[in-house]
């Protein structure tokens, strides 16, 4: 059973470009979250998806960020027209369940824009 | 709202030597979880333990142990017998309900440093 799979696990953007990072949950959850982790911090909650719905996006910044789970597919955060400040690590968790105790991560997406 | 909080932005310990890293919370709530996470240099986020708030019993997973007090409102994980291989950043972090999921909520980690 594989576990949260993330690509790619670098990406480098230069200004302006797009950002597009791909996560595929574990087999049987349909419950994904997303977070970033910038340079010596903790995980900041971005967004919360269920199949087809955004439940909780309160994480997110308002402009040049989106985030999809579709029917059929991985999720997907992207960003648009990329800046420095969006280096960070990008993780992304999933759960069968939305009141599951422990969610499994993915390896995480580093992202630097140059 | 809530807050998570490591005050500890690095240990050293001993190998061998067992070690607490501290976690304080904040919440109004009654119901929430708390966790503690590992992060070795190679980046990726591994679940170690879960205490839920109505657990009367510390949590326990082979050498790991969540030093549950909740009228402190503190949740230590404590490493016995420290291994090399358990150098890394370690973050603390808590799940309370929210519009019908667990939303979670991390600390600013603590790096630990085994030493042999």
């Amino acid at each position: 059973n594989a576990g949260v799979m993330q690509n790619p696990r670098h990406l480098v953007r230069r200004r302006g470009q797009e950002a597009r990072l791909r996560c595929s949950p574990m087999k049987g959850h349909s419950h994904v979250y997303w977070y970033r982790q910038l340079p010596e911090e903790g995980l900041k909650f971005m967004v919360y998806l269920q199949k087809e719905n955004i439940i909780d996006e309160s994480g997110m910044p308002k402009e040049r960020f989106s985030a999809e789970f579709p029917k059929e597919g991985p999720s997907i955060l992207r960003i648009q027209q990329v800046v420095r400040g969006d280096s960070a690590a990008y993780f992304c968790a999933s759960s069968p369940w939305a009141q599951n105790t422990e969610a499994f991560f993915g390896q995480g997406t580093r992202l630097t824009v140059v | 709202a809530q807050k998570i909080t490591q005050t500890q932005p690095g240990m050293f310990v001993q190998e061998k030597e067992a070690v607490t890293l501290d976690c304080t919370y904040d919440t109004s709530d009654q119901s929430y979880g708390l966790f503690w996470y590992k992060q070795p240099s190679s980046g990726e986020m591994i679940f170690l333990i879960y205490q839920g708030s109505y657990d009367e019993q510390n949590a326990t997973e082979g050498r790991y142990s969540l030093n549950f007090q909740k009228a402190r409102k503190s949740a230590n994980l404590v490493i016995s017998a420290s291994q090399l291989g358990d150098s890394a950043m370690y973050f603390c972090a808590m799940s309370r309900p929210s519009g019908g999921y667990q939303k979670v909520t991390f600390g600013t980690g603590t790096k630990l440093q085994v030493i042999p």
